[in-house]
C-alpha cells in the first residue's frame, strides 16, 4: 500500500540555519514525489516535485529511492518559510491514488 | 481565475443533519479531488473524479458520505446523517490532467463543524 510518512510533527530553527524536512515514502514502484505547502490563511499549494527537479524559494528535494526518502531541504531558513509542510506520493498510472504525509509544521524563530 | 472555489466556508450544524459542501473547480480542469483535514489523520483523500466519473472513492469513509459531479464546473460532497466525528476542514482541489501526477489546485476549504 502507499503511504508516507513525515516523522515530525512541528521542527523549529533559527533564521539563517539550515533545514531538513524529512519524508519516507512506501510504494511498489515509481512513485512521483511532491511537497506541497500551506502559508498561514493561505491555500494549500505546490510547492515542488521530484521531477521537475527546481529549486523553488530556496528549496530543494532529492528523491532517494534506495532509501525511499524525499526530503526537502533549504541552506539558510528565513522567517517567511514557518508554514505547514505536506510531502505527498501519486502513482504514475492512471487511477492510482494520491497520498500525502501527516505534514511538519516549520517554525523558523527570529 | 478565482481558482477553486468552494462553499461555504463554514457550516455549523447539529448531529443527525444533513450538509452539503460545493466545490466549483477551475474552468479547464478534469480531474476533480476531494480530501478531508485533521489533528489527527492529517489530510485525507476522500473520492476524486476524472471527467466528472468517480474513479476511486476507497477513502470515502462510510456510506453516510456520498459526492457527485453532474457537470465539469461543480461537485458536491454530502454528509447525511452528520456526527459530531465529521468536524474536520474539506477540501476541495482540481488539477489539469487525469491523474495526480499533474499540480492540484487546492480551494480555501470549508470548516464543519457538527455538535
Amino acid at each position: 500500500a502507499q503511504r508516507v510518512t513525515q516523522p515530525e510533527k512541528l521542527l523549529s530553527v533559527f533564521k539563517g540555519a539550515p533545514v531538513e524536512l524529512k519524508c519516507n515514502y512506501s510504494y511498489s514502484g515509481s512513485p512521483e514525489l511532491f511537497w506541497y505547502v500551506q502559508y498561514s490563511r493561505q491555500r494549500l499549494q505546490l510547492l515542488l516535485r521530484h521531477i521537475s527537479r527546481e529549486s523553488i524559494k530556496g528549496f530543494t528535494a532529492d528523491l532517494n529511492k534506495g532509501e525511499t526518502s524525499f526530503h526537502l531541504k533549504k541552506p539558510f531558513a528565513q522567517e517567511e518559510d514557518s508554514a505547514m509542510y505536506y510531502c505527498a506520493l501519486s502513482g504514475l498510472n492512471y487511477g492510482q491514488n494520491f497520498v500525502f504525509g501527516p505534514g511538519t509544521r516549520l517554525s523558523v524563530l527570529p | 481565475d478565482a481558482g477553486v472555489i468552494q462553499s461555504p466556508r463554514h457550516e455549523v450544524t447539529e448531529m443527525g443533519q444533513e450538509v452539503t459542501l460545493r466545490c466549483k473547480p477551475i474552468s479547464g480542469h478534469n480531474s476533480l479531488f476531494w480530501y478531508r483535514q485533521t489533528m489527527m489523520r492529517g489530510l485525507e483523500l476522500l473520492i476524486y473524479f476524472n471527467n466528472n466519473v468517480p474513479i476511486d472513492d476507497s477513502g470515502m469513509p462510510e456510506d453516510r458520505f456520498s459526492a457527485k459531479m453532474p457537470n465539469a464546473s461543480f461537485s458536491t460532497l454530502k454528509i447525511q446523517p452528520s456526527e459530531p466525528r465529521d468536524s474536520a476542514v474539506y477540501f476541495c482541489a482540481s488539477t489539469v490532467g487525469t491523474s495526480g501526477t499533474y499540480e492540484q489546485y487546492f480551494g480555501p476549504g470549508t470548516r464543519l463543524t457538527v455538535t
